[in-house]
């Protein structure tokens, strides 16, 4: 276990749904991450938070939405999602925001929107 | 702007055989690398950075890469895989922006 827990694993919705994903970790870092995983292609870095302020939007579109309510808890809301948006999100943390930093990333969620 | 390149999609070798992960790079400045590991239905797990010093960095699992400047390459290795290395390593860059930038993974398979 890396100390970072993911909910839920799968999740298929509709394009007019709205779901969240949960991200809490356990290890006292104090920043979180959300990043896409699509195969072939390079990790996507979505969101950071640190200290619970947002300090990075990577361009993402506003059907996503962050939410980080305390250093442990990261949220992912999600709505009228669109197909291409199927992929696996991960969720990781880090003691802090810096250069040398590691991750520590949690399982995912894989995402289909149908 | 930084960026990484892993030119090779997959890589097959036997068990037993030496292993090699090749990763080039780009950034402005001083280059903080990194090399992770996803195992089947899993997170990336951090194997080894290279920030200064020895060019030579060892890690988890028995693994260990070479930074070369000259080449802008941090190529993973392993003297002997063994099949419980199968999984697909990802490369990654950093600098002064502090962003990591990840290359887009090599799959390594390891035939017994």
């Amino acid at each position: 276990e890396t100390g970072v827990t993911q909910t839920p694993r799968h999740l298929v919705m509709g394009m007019t749904n709205k779901k969240s994903l949960k991200c809490e970790q356990h290890l006292g870092h104090n920043a979180m991450y959300w990043y896409k995983q699509s195969a072939k292609k390079p990790l996507e870095l979505m969101f950071v938070y640190n200290f619970k302020e947002q300090t990075e939007n990577n361009s993402v579109p506003s059907r996503f939405s962050p939410e980080c309510p305390n250093s442990s808890h990261l949220f992912l809301h999600l709505h009228t999602l669109q197909p291409e948006d199927s992929a696996l999100y991960l969720c990781a943390s880090s003691r802090s925001e810096g250069t040398n930093e590691k991750l520590f990333f949690g399982s995912g969620t894989q995402l289909s929107v149908l | 702007a930084q960026s990484v390149a892993q030119p090779e999609d997959q890589v097959n070798v036997a068990e037993g055989n030496p292993l090699t992960v090749k990763c080039t790079y780009s950034v402005s400045g001083n280059p903080y690398l990194f090399w992770y590991v996803q195992y089947p239905n899993r997170g990336l797990q951090f194997l080894l950075k290279y920030i200064t010093g020895d060019n030579l960095v060892k890690g988890s699992y028995g693994f260990e890469a070479e930074f070369n400047k000259s080449q802008t390459s941090f190529h993973l290795k392993k003297p002997s895989a063994l099949v419980s290395d199968s999984a697909l390593y990802f490369c990654a860059v950093s600098a002064n922006d502090y962003k990591l930038s990840f290359g887009a993974g090599t799959t390594v398979t390891v035939r017994a």
